[in-house]
């Protein structure tokens, strides 16, 4: 069975440009995360989907972050305009309800420059 | 809410010796708890977990935690350490009736041969 699935692996991207993750998860799971895990640190939650509902986007920048999930399968975390501090790694998660089957991606290593 | 502590980020042991990774977590409700284990570039894999039960949990690659409700504490061991154990070492935890996770910021194992 494919796990979460996410692209690309890495992103080199000037500042102030506009960059994409995408996230594909697990079959079945109805519940998406997306986490942000910074250099040293451990990750922590940005977002999390319900199907397509965004239930909790309380540490999401929204000024410069935004996701989507249609059709409550794949999910796009974008990020316009992208600055310095951005660069990370974003980990992509899914579930069943409950948080049952909890699984990460391999996660995107984003560097602006 | 609820936080995790590890005490130790940078854990030098020699191949073949045992190592133990401390972890602390402080929560006002029930919660489960995690390790998981972070190779270069790659993405979060769970070493074990605890839910219920026994406190002594198993996981894979040999290593185990115990979990100590009275002191808060979850460490994990490995008996004997091999150069492949290199690695970030993750301690989170999860309400029993949430969906988000909550890392500490991470111990780097070193495996000196």
């Amino acid at each position: 069975e494919a796990g979460v699935v996410q692209s690309p692996r890495y992103k080199i991207i000037e500042k102030k440009q506009p960059v994409a993750f995408w996230c594909n998860p697990i079959s079945g799971h109805n519940t998406l995360y997306w986490y942000l895990q910074n250099l040293g640190q451990g990750p922590e939650l940005l977002i999390r989907y319900e199907n397509e509902e965004a239930v909790d986007d309380s540490q999401l920048p929204k000024d410069r972050f935004s996701a989507e999930r249609l059709k409550g399968v794949d999910s796009t975390l974008k990020i316009q305009p992208a600055e310095l501090g951005d660069s990370a790694v974003y980990l992509c998660a899914s579930s069943l309800s409950g948080g049952l089957g909890y699984t990460f991606g391999s996660g995107t290593r984003l560097t602006v420059v | 809410a609820q936080s995790v502590t590890q005490l130790d980020s940078q854990v030098p042991v020699f191949e073949e010796a045992p190592v133990e990774l401390r972890c602390n977590y402080s929560s006002s409700v029930s919660v489960y708890l995690f390790w998981y284990v972070q190779y270069p570039n790659q993405g979060l894999q769970l070493l074990l977990k605890y839910l219920s039960g026994s406190t002594l949990v198993k996981g894979i690659n040999g290593f185990e935690a115990e979990f100590n409700k009275s002191q808060t504490s979850f460490h994990l061991r490995k008996p004997s350490v091999h150069i492949s154990d290199t690695a970030e070492y993750f301690c989170a935890v999860r309400s029993i009736n949430g969906n988000q996770f909550y890392f500490g910021t991470g111990t780097s194992l070193t495996v000196i041969p």
